[in-house]
Order: C-alpha cells, then structure tokens, then sequence
C-alpha cells in the first residue's frame, strides 16, 4: 500500500527557512498531486499546498509568499520550503497523497493516505 | 478560527448514536464537496467521508455523512470505545484564489 514519510530538522530559528522532504513509496509519484497540511499543537488542520508531478502547484493564500513545493520525481519524493518562519509555524507537518483523481475539479478531491508527520520547533 | 465551525466536543455511551456538525458558507460547503476526517490520539488524520456521503473501503457503515445548504454533518451509530478521536470536517472553498479549509475539529468522548 502507499505509503509516506516525512523527514527534515525537527528545530528551525525564527526568520530561516524550514525545508522538509516527503518520500513516497508503494506508488509512483507521476501518478497524482501530492499536499502538505499543517497541524500546530494542539489544534487543527491547515492546507499548505500541492503539487503535481509536472511541477504544477497550488498554495493556499495565506501562505503562498513564503513557501514552495517541489518534487523529484526519479527519487519518488517531494519537498517544503517555508521561508522566515516565526514560533506561528512551529506545528506538525504532514505530507499526503491528492485522491479523486487528477482530471477533476479541486472539490472532487482528498487527502488519503498520510504520513506520520513531523514536528517542527520554530525557537532561536 | 477557523473558516467551518465545529463544536469543539462531543460525547456519547456505548451504543448511542452522535452527529457532529460543520457550518460553512456559500463559498464552500454550499458550493462543494465536504469530507470528514477522523484522528485518533497520537496519529494523522484519515479520510471518513468523501465527496459529502461516500465512505472508503474499510469505513465502517456506522459512519455517514450528510450535506444541506452550507451545512453538513457526520453520524455515528452503535457508538464505539475505539471511536474516541478528534473529527474535522473540509471543504474547497472557492474564495481567496481558492484554499482547502477545515473545521477546528470535535473532540468525540466515548462515556
């Protein structure tokens, strides 16, 4: 089955960039988008963005001037920069697979499976 | 805050039956579909519900979910010790060059 694993420093200082890689394996990740949400402790869930295989993304405004999503298809794995982080982006972050398919609109899709998480300390 | 509210707490008995809501607005669960998502302690996030109704492979059918208007709802009958979790309800919402958005999520107790 797919399966997903998040990796990346567990503690970033405020204003650096948080940088966090997803590795994908029981599927090929040419197949469908691929997202990160966040979940700060505590309390809940917040889209960050997903990407496809292609390299086409899409962020949530929210957060679109800080972060980048990209992916490596030849290592089946994708990657998160969010850029001058503050103690606001300490969290969990998870990475997930898009579902539902990739020729429909983006409220025909969800997020299944995902990984573990990590959690990431933003603190000097 | 979140962008759909949720009660933050639920509770029920062995057996009972419980619904957890979700109010949105136009902009997504009165335009789209909702899904529900389900987190027991100390792990991610899994899929209930999707596209408003529809339950994954291995989803219990004590587990359904409904959508009115910029509302929805997810029931549970013959409640379970084992369904004590966090529940979050989502949506697309079309606003703000669009976003996925979720609900602060419910704290399900099973008495």
């Amino acid at each position: 089955q797919v399966q997903l694993r998040e990796s990346g420093p567990g503690l970033v200082k405020p204003s650096e960039t948080l940088s966090l890689a997803c590795a994908v394996s029981g599927a090929s990740i040419s197949t469908s988008y691929w997202t990160w949400i966040r979940q700060p402790p505590g309390k809940g869930l917040e889209w960050i963005g997903y990407i496809y295989y292609s390299g086409s993304t899409t962020y949530n405004p929210s957060l679109k001037s800080r972060v980048s999503i990209s992916i490596d298809t030849s290592n089946n794995q994708f990657f998160l920069k969010l850029k001058s982080v503050t103690a606001a982006d300490t969290a969990v972050y998870f990475c997930a697979r898009v579902e539902g398919g990739v020729a429909v609109p983006e409220t025909a899709r969800w997020f299944d499976p995902w990984g573990q998480g990590t959690l990431v300390t933003v603190s000097p | 805050q979140s962008v759909l509210t949720q009660p933050p707490s639920a509770s029920g008995t062995p057996g009972q039956r419980v619904t957890i809501s979700c109010s949105g607005s136009t902009s997504n669960i009165g335009n789209n579909y909702v899904y529900w998502y389900q987190q027991l302690p100390g792990t991610a996030p899994q899929v209930l519900i999707y596209r408003n109704n529809q339950r994954p492979s291995g989803v219990p059918d004590r587990f359904s979910g409904s959508k009115s208007g910029t509302s929805a709802s997810l029931a549970i009958s013959g409640l379970r010790s084992e369904d004590e979790a966090d529940y979050y309800c989502a949506a697309w919402d079309g606003s703000l060059s669009g976003r996925w958005v979720f609900g602060g999520g419910t704290k399900l107790t099973v008495l």
